[in-house]
């Protein structure tokens, strides 16, 4: 079957650095998308990574290892404004979306 | 900008009303829209990829009598929710996959439409 892992909640400081990880076990892999989620609101594009390695995109990275399933989002310099849901989302065979559960940040002064 | 527009944005009314929302790519040919619905503090999870000019695929427990798709041109797709009841209040969300450069692309997701059926 499929499912994605990561973790249900993260706190941090502003100004810190924090990494949410994400594994996967999905059918026909096409790529590992990362969204960010207001409350309320519908969810944001942050970045996509279809080969391993790492993409940069102002204060948020995204990394993939395809040979280990594995992907995480890093998010540099923290604002408040930070604080959000972050889902990580397969893209696989027939160019569905799978998302997982999502992160839950916390960002305090 | 936007790519993906979605119409309404909320939706409040009676229990047994069918409602109606349509979404549409802006920017690119969608060959492929996806449909999903978001309950408070919960993942999106996807009910139905619709394609064009053919019949919606359904995700196992989306009753798709419930939840008719159409997907009659490259720009739009509409999901009605047939009878509405309480149960059925949720954030559904749609999202759209284009073809040739943009194939390969992640998707872009429209601003929802939160449904409160009363």
């Amino acid at each position: 079957g499929q499912s994605l892992e990561q973790p249900s909640e993260v706190t941090a400081v502003e100004g810190a650095i924090v990494q949410i990880n994400c594994t996967y076990q999905t059918s026909g892999f096409y790529g590992l998308s990362w969204y960010q989620q207001h409350d309320g609101g519908a969810p944001t594009f942050l970045s996509y990574n279809a080969l391993d390695g790492l993409e940069e995109t102002g204060r948020f990275s995204s990394f993939l290892s395809r040979s280990d399933s594995y992907g995480y989002l890093l998010l540099q310099e923290l604002q408040m404004k930070d604080s959000a849901s972050y889902f990580c989302a397969v893209r696989e065979r027939g160019f569905k979306t799978i998302f997982g559960a999502g992160t839950r940040l916390f960002v305090k002064a | 900008g936007a790519v993906v527009s979605q119409h309404p944005s909320r939706v409040i009314c009676k229990s047994g009303t069918s409602v109606k929302i349509e979404c549409r790519s802006l920017d690119f040919q969608a060959t492929t829209m996806f449909w999903y619905r978001q309950f408070p503090k919960q993942s999106l999870m996807l009910m139905a990829t619709s394609n064009e000019g053919s019949k919606a695929t359904y995700e196992q427990g989306v009753e798709k009598d419930k939840f008719l798709i159409n997907h009659a041109s490259l720009t739009l797709s509409t999901l009605t929710v047939t009878s509405a009841h309480p149960e059925d209040s949720s954030f559904y969300i749609c999202s759209a996959s284009g073809q040739g450069v943009y194939s390969n692309q992640p998707q872009h997701f429209g601003d929802g439409t939160r449904l409160s059926i009363l």
